[in-house]
């Protein structure tokens, strides 16, 4: 069975950091792009961030983030990660790790076939 | 980047409607598309993906269409576990964008 379990959404100063953890589970981690996409209270989903499978050489992410984020991955420990940098209150969100979908030269095909619960981060002083 | 705009952004219908959302793109996606469902609370769920294949385990009471800008996803005959908020997202280039979401509500 496909588990991901995203952790370390915490409350956070405005310009602060986090690092969010997602740990993955019943398939080959190492072989699937992986993404974070996230959720504001009251709004829709956002996509964040992508990175490639096994290395993980390609890494996007959208203009609202990117300079600030990180993402990153460790397929030893089946493990995604987003370093999260300079946050303000629009950062304020449910984070979902997702896996897929694969990746050709910039077009993602195949959708996000499995979610995490999520994590929540609020950026408030 | 591109945009996508679903429509409408809520609807109202009974157990046993037949559903369409259509959403499009601000440019040529091909068929970069795909259709999720999402609850309260709850892990989104990929329902369509590349505009028209139905994904694993989802019922085929789901369907989607389209090719290049336009786009729709079609509820042949509502049961009440489908009302939720429905996106569609584009994979033909980042950023992937989501469209603002569609709010299928119970009449």
């Amino acid at each position: 069975e496909v588990q991901l379990v995203e952790s370390g959404g915490d409350l956070v100063q405005p310009g602060g950091s986090l690092r969010l953890s997602c740990v993955a589970s019943g398939f080959t981690f190492s072989s699937y792009a992986m993404n974070w996409v996230r959720q504001a209270p009251g709004k829709g989903l956002e996509w964040v961030s992508t990175i490639s499978g096994g290395g993980g050489t390609n890494t996007y992410y959208a203009g609202s983030v990117k300079g600030r984020f990180t993402i990153s991955r460790d397929n030893s420990k089946s493990t995604l990660y987003l370093q999260m940098n300079s946050l303000s209150a629009e950062d304020t969100a449910i984070y979902y790790c997702a896996k897929g979908g694969a990746l050709y030269g910039g077009k993602s095909r195949g959708g996000c076939d499995y979610w995490g619960q999520g994590t929540l981060v609020t950026v408030s002083s | 980047d591109i945009q996508m705009t679903q429509s409408p952004s809520s609807l109202s219908a009974s157990v046993g409607d037949r559903v369409t959302i259509t959403c499009r793109a601000s440019q040529t996606i091909s068929y970069y598309l795909n259709w999720y469902q999402h609850k309260p609370g709850k892990a989104p769920k990929l329902l369509i993906y590349a505009a028209s294949s139905l994904q694993s385990g989802v019922p085929s009471r789901f369907s989607g269409s389209g090719s290049g800008t336009d786009f729709t996803l079609t509820i042949s005959s509502l049961q009440p576990e489908d009302f939720a908020t429905y996106y569609c997202q584009q994979g033909d280039s980042t950023p992937y964008t989501f469209g603002q979401g569609t709010n299928l509500e119970i009449k």
